[in-house]
């Protein structure tokens, strides 16, 4: 079974300022992670994926996410925030093992607040 | 097509309707799945199809909700004999036998009164 703890339902910071997304995941074989975005009345637009290559991953928008595996974690990361990326955001989980089927274990969310 | 495409984008019913929401991937991508992502929640796995063949449907809630994929293309989720606690946003995704990523579509609202 696998699982993704989000801390925060909601992050709010200024225009500039650093983003962080905290996400921990609990997974019984090596996992695939993801973060998705969600910006209002649309569907999840994937920001960047960890599938057991570099542990530093850069995605769109200059978001970024690093998979800590003794942590369990994989935290998303923005140098300076901007409006644009008011939005909600999902970790998600996935494995291929035992008929999984790359299925998405999603968290509840973050909502993103950027303020001028 | 270019992306997933999902419709009715909003369907609102009442309480004891059928109501079907279509999904229709995209083109050659052979796995397929639903998702409902209630208010303020994480979306949460419904059905997964590989080709015609349901092959995981562990997250159906009840035996009032199907789906379908004939022809291991278009999908459509069928809710017999809705309830207040069924709306919610109906999430459609497919990808490539052979990838590990999900591509979403943007959704069927389904409000029931």
């Amino acid at each position: 079974a696998q699982s993704v703890t989000q801390l925060g339902s909601h992050v709010s910071v200024s225009e500039g300022a650093l983003v962080l997304l905290r996400c921990n995941y609990s997974s019984s074989v090596p996992p695939y992670l993801f973060w998705y975005v969600q910006y209002p009345n649309q569907g999840l637009q994937l920001l960047l994926k960890y599938t057991s290559a570099a542990t530093l991953v850069k995605g769109i928008n200059g978001f970024e996410a690093e998979f800590k595996k003794s942590e369990t974690s994989f935290h998303l990361t923005k140098p300076s925030a901007h409006m644009s990326d008011a939005a909600e955001y999902f970790c998600a989980v996935s494995t291929n093992s035992g008929g999984s089927n790359y299925k998405l274990t999603f968290g509840k969310g973050t909502l993103l607040t950027v303020n001028p | 097509g270019a992306g997933v495409s999902q419709t009715p984008s909003n369907k609102v019913t009442e309480k004891g309707k059928y109501v079907e929401l279509r999904c229709d991937p995209i083109s050659g991508h052979t796995a397929l799945y639903w998702y409902r992502q209630s208010l303020g929640q994480g979306p949460e796995f419904l059905i997964y199809f590989q080709g015609t063949g349901a092959a995981d449907d562990s997250g159906l809630p009840n035996d009032r909700f199907f789906a379908v994929r004939p022809e291991g293309s278009v999908s459509t989720l069928k809710i017999q004999r809705t309830e207040r606690g069924d709306s919610a946003v109906y999430l459609c995704a497919s990808r490539p036998w052979e990838a590990n990523v999900l591509t979403f579509g943007a959704g069927s609202r389904l409000t029931v009164l």
